[in-house]
């Protein structure tokens, strides 16, 4: 198995814009988690999906960022309008639900907002 | 919400030299997982621990879960330059497989 998937591994973009964080998650794996991670914050939980379903979006900064998974292998982060403030690394991780297991993290994409 | 305590923030060691990080926590913890970060990449899970008093061991590294399930620490023997990342304990917050990660110890290592 090639593990997580994320792209783009970089992300530049000026302010305002839209920006679209994508994921593969390991196959068979139920449970997905996206992450942001800076210096000032640490590891922050986003949103989590369990079965494809978003189960606890509690960690989304605002209503700028939104995230789906249509499918098992599938997954996306947006942020539209992007802020400078919104500048981190993204990591998306999946596991086999009941939280047993450990985490599979992908690369992470570094987002700079400009 | 769930939370963890990890302390120290940083550690610089001279190689050869042991390193200890603990993670501690107010409520009973479940279960505690361990992951390393080496700088520019991202985390990688090491270990989960369980059962109370488990003592699990890799190679140079220790991990201890306390015997009430409210603390943990990781210990590495006879660091080495390899050893040199952030170390993370994680906790879960009910059945759903969510993850709460500690803020992480930097482990920098003095060739």
């Amino acid at each position: 198995d090639a593990g997580v998937i994320q792209s783009p591994r970089h992300e530049v973009t000026e302010m305002g814009q839209e920006v679209t964080l994508r994921c593969k998650p390991i196959s068979g794996h139920n449970s997905l988690f996206w992450y942001r991670q800076t210096m000032m914050r640490g590891l922050e939980l986003l949103i989590y999906f369990n079965n494809n379903v978003p189960i606890d979006d509690s960690g989304m900064p605002e209503d700028r960022f939104s995230a789906k998974m249509p499918n098992a292998s599938f997954s996306t982060l947006k942020i539209q309008p992007s802020e400078p403030r919104d500048s981190a690394v993204y990591f998306c991780a999946s596991s086999l639900i009941a939280g047993n297991y450990g985490y599979t993290f992908g690369s992470g994409t570094r987002l700079t907002v400009v | 919400g769930q939370q963890v305590m990890q302390i120290p923030q940083y550690q610089h060691v001279q190689e050869g030299e042991d390193f200890t990080t603990y993670c501690n926590s107010s409520t009973t913890l479940s279960n505690i997982q361990w992951y390393k970060q080496r700088p520019g990449g991202h985390p990688v899970f090491l270990i989960q621990l369980v059962k109370s008093g488990e003592v699990k061991k890799q190679k140079r590294l220790t991990f201890q879960f306390g015997e009430a399930k409210k603390n943990s620490s990781l210990h590495i023997t006879a660091t080495q330059t390899t050893d040199v990342g952030t170390y993370f304990c994680a906790v879960g917050s009910g059945n759903t497989g969510k993850l709460i990660f500690g803020q992480g110890t930097t482990l920098q290592v003095k060739p």
